[in-house]
């Protein structure tokens, strides 16, 4: 499968507990994004990575969570001191970046956080 | 970004075509419709995109008003799999091609 693929797709935690999760993009695709969904709501931008570079993050990311993609190809996404609030699936999705053309995302089958 | 503005939700039979559409009255001249559907607990799926012209793929066509402020999803033969919640969305490349998803429209196909 050359798809969008996240790892855990299900993860279950106490409230303040760290958690971790991993995407990897589609092969050569230069960007990838992070996504929060949360129950009977569409998903809502977070992150974007070009390359190595954490290009733009959302007001909705806050200090508990970091992203990296430290060499350009899959990507993490950390949460410190979970709350109940963070309960919702994370979404990732890659696109290839090609100039003046626009780049179609992608997206994986997500992760699904539930917080205890 | 501009916002899209989408029925709630819509059914439609099974064999027949599903139109689905979309308001993005305030769109910007650099701004593509993007469609995604997305099936429950799945993450969402690509189907069209477009600027300006109509566009056909193998899922789905695109028609888009010459003012651009309107569009309207064709499913030309829908099938029960193509009951989820579809999104329309309006995205600037320059900022990043980051989607803004809205509520969507729940699209039930009955037999």
């Amino acid at each position: 499968d050359t798809g969008v693929s996240q790892d855990p797709r299900h993860k279950i935690t106490k409230r303040g507990q760290n958690v971790t999760f991993r995407c990897d993009p589609i092969s050569e695709h230069n960007r990838l994004y992070w996504y929060r969904q949360t129950l009977g709501q569409g998903p809502e931008f977070l992150t974007y990575f070009q390359n190595e570079a954490q290009l733009e993050k959302s007001r909705l990311l806050s200090d508990r969570f970091s992203a990296e993609r430290p060499k350009g190809s899959f990507s993490t996404l950390e949460i410190q001191r979970t709350e109940q609030g963070d309960s919702a699936m994370y979404l990732c999705a890659s696109s290839l970046e090609r100039g003046a053309f626009a780049d179609t995302q992608y997206f994986g089958p997500g992760t699904r956080l539930t917080v205890l | 970004d501009a916002k899209t503005t989408q029925p709630t939700s819509m059914d439609c039979a099974e064999g027949r075509a599903a139109n689905l559409p979309c308001n993005h009255s305030t769109i910007s001249g650099n701004e593509y419709v993007y469609w995604y559907r997305q099936i429950h607990s799945q993450g969402p799926q690509y189907i069209i995109h477009g600027l300006k012209n109509n566009e056909t793929n193998e899922m789905a066509s695109l028609i888009i008003t010459e003012d651009r402020k309107s569009s309207t999803l064709i499913l030309p033969h829908a099938t029960l799999r193509d009951t989820a919640v579809y999104y329309c969305i309006v995205s600037i490349k320059a900022a990043g091609n980051k989607l803004t998803f809205g509520g969507g429209t729940r699209v039930l196909v009955k037999p």
